[in-house]
């Protein structure tokens, strides 16, 4: 079993509408969350950032975190075509990037205009 | 500040040469890394440096090794070139000094083992 496990799509959705991304985890002693945005043939940059559990929100993008679940979400409301990129989870248990990070294999995204 | 930089960008081998990737970065980050991400398989950590002079395996380090003298260079070297070793290399760096510790990424290298 993956420590992280990520549906690597790919998932389409018209202009406007919301994006639901996810990932589980196994491992509890996680407690830092990261979502990366790469656009392709680019490197990964940080979108959001989440410490344990509760809700974080920036612009349009809403990072949540149910430890219980060992589940975390990104939400990106009225979806542009410049969202169009893979979307990939990272965590890890100590810090948010001083360490090792732990990945999901990704989620590619397509905004449909 | 151009952030991290990585040259090439896309490089050929053929199987059993050997080359260097090179990563610098200009935000005098102490901690710096080496990734590679395979379709499909997420981004798997090869080696890292909390500090010149210091380096410590990932996850994935065999068929590959790294040295750092200075803080603001970490260059990945391949010896023997194999297949398996064909990927997308991203270096990234961070500032353990500041709170903000997240990782900034450079724009890869793709190289192709033949």
């Amino acid at each position: 079993q993956k420590e992280v496990e990520q549906d690597p799509g790919p998932l389409s959705v018209p202009e406007g509408a919301i994006v639901s991304l996810n990932c589980t985890y196994s491992n509890s002693a996680f407690q830092y969350f990261m979502w990366y945005r790469q656009y392709s043939r680019k490197g990964p940059e940080l979108l959001m950032y989440t410490y344990s559990s509760g809700n974080k929100e920036d612009g349009r993008f809403t990072a949540q975190v149910d430890k219980s679940s060992k589940y975390i979400s990104l939400f990106i409301r009225d979806s542009q075509p410049s969202d169009s990129a893979t979307y990939l989870c990272a965590m890890s248990a100590r810090s948010f990037g001083n360490e090792k990070l732990t990945f999901g294999t990704g989620t590619r995204l397509t905004i449909i205009p | 500040n151009a952030g991290v930089t990585q040259t090439p960008k896309f490089r050929i081998l053929k199987i059993g040469q050997s080359m260097t990737l090179q990563c610098a970065q200009d935000m005098n980050h102490n901690y710096m890394y080496w990734y590679r991400q395979d379709p499909g398989m997420g981004l798997k950590l090869i080696y890292y440096s909390v500090g010149a002079g210091i380096t410590d395996k990932g996850e994935v380090p065999n068929g590959y090794n790294v040295s750092r003298s200075t803080t603001e260079d970490f260059p990945l070297r391949l010896e023997l070139a194999a297949p398996s070793q064909t990927s997308v290399y991203f270096c990234a760096s961070s500032n353990s000094r500041t709170g903000q510790e997240t990782q900034y990424f450079g724009p890869g290298t793709r190289l192709l083992v033949l």
